[in-house]
């Protein structure tokens, strides 16, 4: 089936700009999680969505950055006020629900940002 | 909350040479511990994991140990070929389904043939 997906793979903006990043998960799948890939950096988790439940925001940077998930699908992860720091790949993935054993998280192809 | 290390950063071999990398962690709950390969490009994607109540797992030419006593655990590629060139994400997590995977920053392994 139909693996994560993610739009867009490629977004410029100018400083002080806000953008939205899209991730569509894994048909099925409950559990949604952000990740940001910086260069030279480890995969540094931003936030998770479980179902309807209040979400973890425990890994957010700012107050800049927000995501929502309507429906218990889709993700959207908005930074407002963009800084240059914020440039990085934007990483979405999706697993089982919370409950069971840890197992893989898939990932989609990520959203690469650039703040100029 | 939990901090992974992992080392080294870049690795360089020739094929058919072993490969190993090495990660720490913190925090003593963690109990599941997944090994992500990222190929040049591509999303990164599980190889193999392991859980606290088995101290190595293989599977092929692939292998992980854990010592929980000291906190660290390490993957074993044997007999490296180029197409294992990538770079490798060592990770730590309770094992719930649902719970973040705290990373490490990665090793980028060169097999030159």
């Amino acid at each position: 089936g139909a693996g994560v997906s993610q739009s867009p793979s490629n977004k410029v903006t100018e400083k002080g700009k806000d953008v939205e990043l899209r991730c569509d998960p894994i048909s099925g799948h409950t559990a949604l999680y952000w990740y940001r890939q910086s260069l030279g950096q480890g995969l540094e988790f931003l936030i998770y969505f479980q179902g309807n439940s209040a979400p973890d925001k425990s890994g957010l940077p700012s107050d800049r950055f927000s995501a929502e998930r309507t429906g218990g699908s889709v993700s959207t992860l908005t930074i407002q006020r963009t800084q240059q720091e914020d440039s990085a790949v934007y990483l979405c993935a999706s697993g089982l629900p919370a409950g069971r054993p840890q197992g893989e998280q898939y990932f989609g192809p990520g959203t690469r940002l650039t703040v100029t | 909350g939990e901090n992974v290390e992992q080392h080294p950063s870049t690795l360089s071999v020739q094929e058919g040479d072993s490969a190993v990398i090495k990660c720490t962690y913190s925090d003593s709950a963690s109990n599941y511990f997944p090994w992500y390969k990222q190929e040049l490009g591509k999303r990164p994607q599980l190889i193999i994991d392991i859980r606290s109540n088995v101290g190595e797992k293989k599977d092929q030419r692939i292998a992980v140990t854990l010592n929980k006593t000291a906190k660290h655990f390490s993957l074993h590629i044997t007999e490296t070929q180029p197409e294992d060139s990538a770079v490798y994400f060592c990770a730590a997590s309770i094992d719930q389904a649902g719970t973040a995977l705290i990373f490490g920053k990665g090793t980028t392994l060169s097999v030159s043939s």
